[in-house]
């Protein structure tokens, strides 16, 4: 039973293209985050959600959005995409009032 | 003032050696620090977490140090294994997860 989801594990796609990736979890967490991490392995979070807030990390493109059909899913959303989009991009939930955050297994997005 | 410095950027240990991590912050309002454990291809995951509370955690063969007026913390890893080979992240955050910061990360190597 995988704790949180992620598909697809690679994502190849051409520049200008839009793409989504997919996160789910099953550990009944009510706040979920999308980070990405680059070449040189630094993790950024990009945005944080729970049913009341997002919170945006004011660095990330609008081209990048969050959908949260219900409070398993983040589903992330990246329009025009360009070649520095390319990276490894996390989903993690924790619960609120809770500190620890656990994250999926990665999607590699390689944009050509 | 977000920032969370890390060194080194890489370590290369003996089996058996100890190895030693440091992290530095300089928001005292972050109330908690984990640290996060990411093998290739994987997700980061939890490895230990300490609060300002205390100035030293020790889970096997894993301890956190901390210096609340130095505002430094640091993880030790006694009798490193070649499994222990992984990249180290060092993280704090405010308000139970809240402005969630990880460091730059250390890439540890443990040669047999």
């Amino acid at each position: 039973d995988t704790a949180v989801s992620q598909t697809p594990k690679y994502l190849v796609t051409q520049m200008g293209n839009d793409k989504s990736i997919k996160c789910e979890q099953n550990l009944g967490h009510d706040t979920m985050y999308w980070y990405k991490q680059d070449s040189k392995k630094f993790l950024k979070i990009m945005f944080s959600y729970n049913n009341k807030e997002l919170i945006i990390n004011e660095t990330v493109p609008n081209r990048f959005s969050p959908k949260s059909p219900d409070k398993a899913h983040l589903n992330l959303h990246i329009n025009s995409l360009e070649l520095g989009d390319s990276a490894v991009y996390f989903c993690a939930s924790s619960q609120s009032g809770a500190d620890t955050q656990y994250f999926g297994p990665g999607t590699r997005l390689t944009v050509l | 003032q977000q920032q969370v410095k890390q060194s080194p950027q890489s370590l290369i240990v003996q089996k058996g050696g100890i190895s030693i991590i440091n992290c530095a912050y300089e928001n005292t309002a972050f109330d908690y620090f984990p640290w996060y454990q990411q093998f290739p291809g994987k997700g980061p995951a939890l490895l230990i977490a300490i609060r300002p509370d205390v100035s030293e955690k020790k889970e096997g063969r894993f301890t956190i140090s901390f210096n609340k007026s130095a505002k430094q913390f640091s993880l030790h890893i006694m009798d490193s294994q070649p499994g222990d080979s992984a990249t180290y992240f060092c993280a704090a955050s405010t308000n139970y997860g809240q402005n969630f910061v990880f460091g730059p990360g250390t890439r540890l190597s443990v040669l047999p």
